[in-house]
């Protein structure tokens, strides 16, 4: 069974950091692309990054780009975003989400999500 | 950037009524469209991809169609575990970009 489990969410304040993580298992990890896609509360998804089976091709969102990075272990399985110089609308619900490996951008399983929230 | 603007952004119906969301892409984008189900506090599932192809273990009461620019998800016969927001996504290009959502709700 596919099984993505995101940990590192939590209370930071403006311009602090956080680094979220994404557990996976199930799957062939290193065979995957992965995303990071994210919702506010009450609000719609928003796609936050992209990372390739290899960490050859990376992709951010212009609303995080040079302050977000995305990485992986395939070694251990695992996602990864860095975030810095948060601000308050990065207060979000992320998922850690698997690209299907027969359509790009396409979505097939998801984690259960992990909130950040940006607050003084 | 590729905009998808889902109508109606509210849907209130009954179990068995046949429901219909629009998704328009604001350019061509072929049949690179997904669709998704979220209910409240959970992750997005996969419905749809390529337009009209149902994702497994998706039941057939899901429907989709459309390309270019003008897209639809049909739901035959509403059942009570449909009622949840449903999203549209563009696989066309970066970046990708999903739909405001639609909330289906009870009647």
């Amino acid at each position: 069974e596919v099984q993505l489990v995101e940990s590192g969410g939590g209370l930071v304040q403006p311009g602090g950091s956080l680094r979220l993580s994404c557990a996976a298992s199930g799957f062939t990890f290193s065979s995957y692309s992965m995303n990071w896609v994210r919702q506010a509360p009450g609000k719609g998804l928003e796609w936050v990054s992209y990372i390739s089976s290899s960490s050859s091709t990376i992709y951010y969102a212009d609303s995080v780009k040079g302050r977000f990075t995305i990485s992986r272990d395939n070694a251990k399985n695992s996602l990864y975003l860095q975030m810095n110089s948060l601000r308050a609308e990065d207060t979000a619900v992320y998922y850690c989400a698997r690209e299907t490996l027969y359509f790009d951008w396409l979505i097939d399983y998801w984690g259960q999500g992990t909130l950040v929230t940006v607050s003084s | 950037d590729i905009q998808l603007t889902q109508s109606p952004s509210f849907l209130s119906a009954s179990v068995g009524d046949r429901v219909t969301i629009t998704c328009r892409a604001s350019q061509g984008i072929s049949s690179y469209l997904a669709w998704y189900q979220q209910k409240p506090g959970k992750a997005p599932k996969l419905l749809i991809y390529a337009a009209s192809t149902l994702q497994s273990g998706v039941p057939s009461r899901f429907s989709g169609s459309g390309s270019g620019t003008e897209f639809t998800l049909t739901i035959s016969s509403l059942q009570p575990e449909d009622f949840a927001t449903y999203y549209c996504q563009q696989l066309n290009s970066y970046p990708p970009t999903f739909g405001q959502g639609t909330k289906v709700e009870i009647k």
